[in-house]
């Protein structure tokens, strides 16, 4: 059974940083991209972040680029997000989600809180 | 950026009703969307892939169809735990994947 477990998320203020992580088990994972995708508060999803199987390639929404790193630890099937310089508009549950090979989410994580606040 | 556009944003059924949901992109995705399920609390659940695949264990009520740029996915007879909101999302030109605002399914 595919699980995925993320962990890291909290209370931080503006400028701050957090790590987040996903814990992958149930698939060989090495063998798929990750990504990461979050649903702020009364708002709808969005893709955040991705990373090929390697961790050779990154990818990355254009909010978040050169203030999140994605990268991943396949010996451990962990996935992680390092996010730095929060905002209050990354307020929001932070998902990670397996990839098919073919840029479809077939399976999700339960989420991670991530709240950006004074 | 694909900007894909969902309607209606909220629609009221009852069970045992036909739901059609439509999600319109702003260029030609191809085949290349798919539909996920999220209700609160949870995480999402992929429903329809490819425009009209199912994975294994969602059941038959659930369709998709489409090509292009305009997609529908059918829920033919509602029941209470379908009511929750529904994404598309398209693969075709990334990054970045994009998701539309979502569609609410809520009771009648």
């Amino acid at each position: 059974e595919v699980q995925l477990v993320e962990s890291g998320g909290g209370l931080v203020q503006p400028g701050g940083s957090l790590r987040l992580s996903c814990e992958a088990s149930g698939f060989i994972f090495s063998t798929y991209a990750m990504n990461w995708v979050r649903r702020a508060p009364g708002k709808g999803l969005e893709w955040v972040s991705g990373i090929s199987e390697s961790g050779d390639s990154t990818y990355y929404e254009d909010s978040v680029k050169g203030r999140f790193t994605i990268s991943r630890d396949n010996s451990k099937t962990r996935l992680f997000l390092q996010m730095n310089s929060l905002r209050a508009e990354d307020t929001a549950v932070y998902y990670c989600a397996k990839d098919n090979g073919r840029g479809v989410f077939d399976y999700w994580g339960q989420g991670t809180l991530v709240t950006v606040s004074s | 950026e694909i900007v894909l556009t969902q309607s209606p944003a909220t629609l009221s059924l009852s069970p045992g009703e036909r739901a059609t949901l439509s999600c319109r992109a702003s260029q030609s995705v191809s085949n290349y969307l798919a539909w996920y399920q999220q209700k609160p609390g949870q995480a999402p659940r992929l429903l329809i892939y490819d425009a009209s695949k199912r994975p294994t264990g969602i059941p038959a009520r659930f369709s998709g169809s489409g090509s292009g740029t305009d997609f529908t996915l059918t829920i033919s007879s509602l029941e209470p735990e379908d009511f929750a909101v529904y994404y598309c999302q398209q693969r075709s030109d990334w990054p970045p994947f994009t998701f539309g605002q979502g569609t609410k399914l809520e009771i009648k």
